[in-house]
């Protein structure tokens, strides 16, 4: 186990809804990475947050946020779901501040089904 | 450029066989070449990694060989088992920023 905990583990949204799913970082973690993995492929990097602040976004829509807490733990939120928004949602935690240091540490996923 | 590219897309091998998968990258900015392990219903697991100023590293049955002129590098599982059965993924990433993930390869290992 990584010491990434994700919530929920399974949820299922309309099309139009709002959804926000949360995330614990590795203890001593300063750094989440959030990314999307649809059935049978690679995860996307939706974006990362870096003491609070996002520091780099992949080729999501505004739709998709994100917030950093003092405690490094996360969220992400997206709103307007779409059908194609259905995949594993996963965090990833990493300590950053020292170069060369960006080993990432994953949480098991939230399953999010949207109908 | 942000695109790697790996292969095979799946692999069946025997017990106590060697499984190798091969990954691609065009940006030469990518410092942080790590390979991952999944089983179903689970995350991601960091199996091994390597920089670009080495050519190999390995831990215990894994090894990764690195090529950075031909800007390729490979997994290579010596003495497969039946529980290294998963699908493994290759990803780079510059300054731990917008890491980049391969497809994916399915491997079996046959009892």
């Amino acid at each position: 186990e990584t010491g990434v905990t994700q919530s929920p583990t399974h949820l299922i949204k309309t099309r139009g809804q709002q959804v926000t799913l949360r995330c614990s970082s590795q203890s001593g973690h300063n750094t989440v990475s959030w990314y999307q993995q649809a059935l049978g492929q690679g995860p996307q990097f939706i974006f990362q947050y870096y003491r609070e602040e996002e520091n780099g976004r992949g080729n999501f829509p505004p739709r998709f946020s994100g917030l950093q807490f003092p405690n490094y733990s996360s969220e992400l939120n997206v709103n307007a779901l779409e059908l194609d928004d259905s995949a594993l949602y996963l965090c990833a935690s990493s300590l950053e501040g020292q170069r060369g240091y960006h080993e990432q540490y994953f949480g098991p996923g939230t399953r999010l089904t949207v109908t | 450029q942000q695109q790697v590219k790996q292969s095979p897309q799946s692999l069946i091998v025997q017990k106590g066989g060697i499984s190798i998968i091969n990954c691609a990258y065009e940006n030469t900015a990518f410092d942080y070449f790590p390979w991952y392990q999944q089983f179903p219903g689970k995350g991601p697991a960091l199996l091994i990694a390597i920089r670009p100023d080495v050519s190999e590293k390995k831990e215990g049955r894994f090894t990764i060989s690195f090529n950075k002129s031909a800007k390729q590098f490979s997994l290579h599982i010596m003495d497969s088992q039946p529980g290294d059965s998963a699908t493994y993924f290759c990803a780079a990433s510059y300054y731990g920023q917008n890491f980049v993930f391969g497809p994916g390869t399915r491997l079996s290992v046959l009892p």
